[in-house]
């Protein structure tokens, strides 16, 4: 059992280049999340998917745009890198309304821009 | 708006002696509480929560937190440290009123464990 996969692990991006971040679950949760973890800082909701077509805003999107075609895949696209992007970004997915909280978390993509 | 404090940026402690992380939360209504552990190089793990009940919760390798409602404090604590232990740790909390489709999460910046051999 695979859990949350994500790809790639590390990158670097050149101010104004794209990337998109995969995301993919094969626990069939239909609850999916991208977090952004800075030094010194707690996680910060970027985006979230209570299920396939559904996708909110969370506390920091801008930047950031996300899509959910398929209950197992949530990719993260960031248009046009900006250094304040620089992060470790995590996708995370949960079971549903029973247990929104217990969060499975892929192992992160370390993203540097400069 | 909800808030979690972790004051303390890290926490070392000698294998086999007890270890406490410290919690201190706000928020409007009643709680949902959990805690969270980083490895080096991973995602962050499931370790407990506090729903409702009694307010000492056991959780995932032996971890326990007390839920003080008056205090208001969520401190993860161990008897007995073990090395494998040494790792970043995450508190974090939710209004039990959030509104449907409100599923954020509020984490703390994160304590760094290290328990010395």
């Amino acid at each position: 059992n695979a859990g949350v996969t994500q790809t790639p692990k590390f990158r670097i991006l050149k101010i104004g280049q794209s990337m998109t971040l995969q995301c993919t679950q094969d626990m069939n949760h239909n609850y999916m999340y991208w977090y952004r973890q800075d030094p010194g800082m707690g996680l910060k909701l970027i985006y979230y998917s209570v299920g396939a077509g559904i996708t909110d805003k969370g506390e920091v999107p801008n930047g950031y745009n996300v899509s959910r075609s398929t209950t197992e895949d949530f990719p993260l696209r960031l248009e046009l890198a900006a250094p304040s992007q620089t992060s470790v970004y995590f996708c995370a997915s949960s079971l549903g309304q029973l247990h929104p909280e217990k969060l499975f978390f892929g192992s992160g993509t370390q993203l540097s821009v400069l | 708006a909800q808030s979690v404090a972790q004051p303390e940026d890290q926490v070392n402690v000698a294998e086999g002696n007890p270890l406490t992380v410290k919690c201190t939360y706000s928020v409007s209504g009643n709680p949902y509480l959990f805690w969270y552990v980083q490895y080096p190089n991973r995602g962050l793990q499931f370790l407990l929560k506090y729903i409702t009940g009694d307010n000492l919760v056991k959780g995932s390798y032996g971890f326990e937190a007390e839920f003080n409602k008056s205090q208001t404090s969520f401190h993860l604590k161990k008897p007995s440290a073990l090395v494998s232990d040494s790792a970043l740790y995450f508190c974090a909390v939710r209004d039990a009123y959030s509104g449907a489709g409100s599923y954020q999460l509020t984490f703390g910046k994160g304590t760094k464990l290290s328990v010395i051999p």
